[in-house]
C-alpha cells in the first residue's frame, strides 16, 4: 500500500464549477500538507500548505486537513479553464528548524475544465 | 520564474552513458533535493543535501550520486544509463516555510 494515495481522475468539469480533489495518507508522522499544481512540462508549483487540521483559505482555493482520519483535500471555487492541470498533493515528516524533509507525493488528478 | 534553476531542460542520450544534471537554488535556500518522475512511478524523492552534507536518501539508484558544492548549487550525476532511467528530474530548494521545484530536465535514453 502506498503512503499517499490519490485518485487520479480524469477529472472533467464545467467552467464555474467546484471541483473538490483529495488525498488519504497512511503515515501518522506527516506533520506537513502541500498541494502543488503541475501544468504539462513544468515543474510543480506550491498552491497551498498546511501544518494543522482544519480549513485554510486562499482566493479560490481552500485546503482541508483531517488528521484523525488521514484525509486532506484541495477544493477550488469558481473554476477556470486556466485551472486546467495535475493536481498534486504531498506531506512530509520531519519539518524543523530552517529545512523540510522529503516530500512524498500522490500520483496526482488530472484535471480539466472546459469553457 | 520560480528562482529554482535546473540545466539543461532537455537531454537526449544512449544507453550507458553518463549525464550529469545541474541545479541551482533559490537564493538563501540551503536544502537542495532531487525528484525523478515517471508516468508509472510518480514524482519519487532520490536524495537531499542541506548546506552540503547529505541528509536524506530515497529511492536512489547506485548508478546515481549527487553533491552540492560551496555556491549551494547541486549536481546529479546519472550513470551507465538504462532506458528505464528516462523520465523528468526535478530539483527543489526550501527554506523556512517554502519548498520550490525547478522545471526539470527531460532525460531521454535511447
Amino acid at each position: 500500500q502506498k503512503e499517499v494515495e490519490q485518485d487520479p481522475g480524469p477529472l472533467s468539469v464545467p467552467e464555474g464549477a467546484i471541483v473538490s480533489l483529495n488525498c488519504t495518507y497512511s503515515n501518522s508522522a506527516f506533520q506537513y500538507f502541500m498541494w502543488y499544481r503541475q501544468y504539462s512540462r513544468k515543474g510543480p508549483e506550491l498552491l497551498m500548505y498546511t501544518y494543522s487540521s482544519g480549513n485554510k483559505e486562499d482566493g479560490r482555493f481552500t485546503a482541508q486537513v483531517d488528521k484523525s482520519s488521514k484525509y486532506i483535500s484541495l477544493f477550488i471555487r469558481d473554476s477556470q479553464p486556466s485551472d486546467s492541470a495535475t493536481y498534486l498533493c504531498a506531506m512530509e515528516a520531519n519539518a524543523g528548524g530552517t529545512s523540510y524533509g522529503k516530500l512524498t507525493f500522490g500520483q496526482g488528478t488530472i484535471l480539466t475544465v472546459h469553457p | 520564474d520560480s528562482g529554482v534553476t535546473q540545466t539543461p531542460k532537455h537531454l537526449i542520450t544512449a544507453t550507458g552513458q553518463r549525464v550529469t544534471l545541474r541545479c541551482s537554488p533559490r537564493s538563501g535556500d540551503l536544502s537542495v533535493y532531487w525528484y525523478q518522475q515517471s508516468l508509472d512511478q510518480g514524482l519519487q524523492f532520490l536524495i537531499q543535501y542541506y548546506n552540503g552534507e547529505e541528509r536524506a536518501k530515497g529511492n536512489i539508484l547506485e548508478r546515481f550520486s549527487a553533491q552540492q558544492f560551496p555556491d549551494l548549487h547541486s549536481e546529479l550525476n546519472l550513470s551507465s544509463l538504462e532506458l528505464g532511467d528516462s523520465a523528468l528530474y526535478f530539483c527543489a530548494s526550501s527554506g523556512t516555510m517554502s519548498y520550490t521545484f525547478g522545471s526539470g530536465t527531460r532525460l531521454t535514453v535511447v
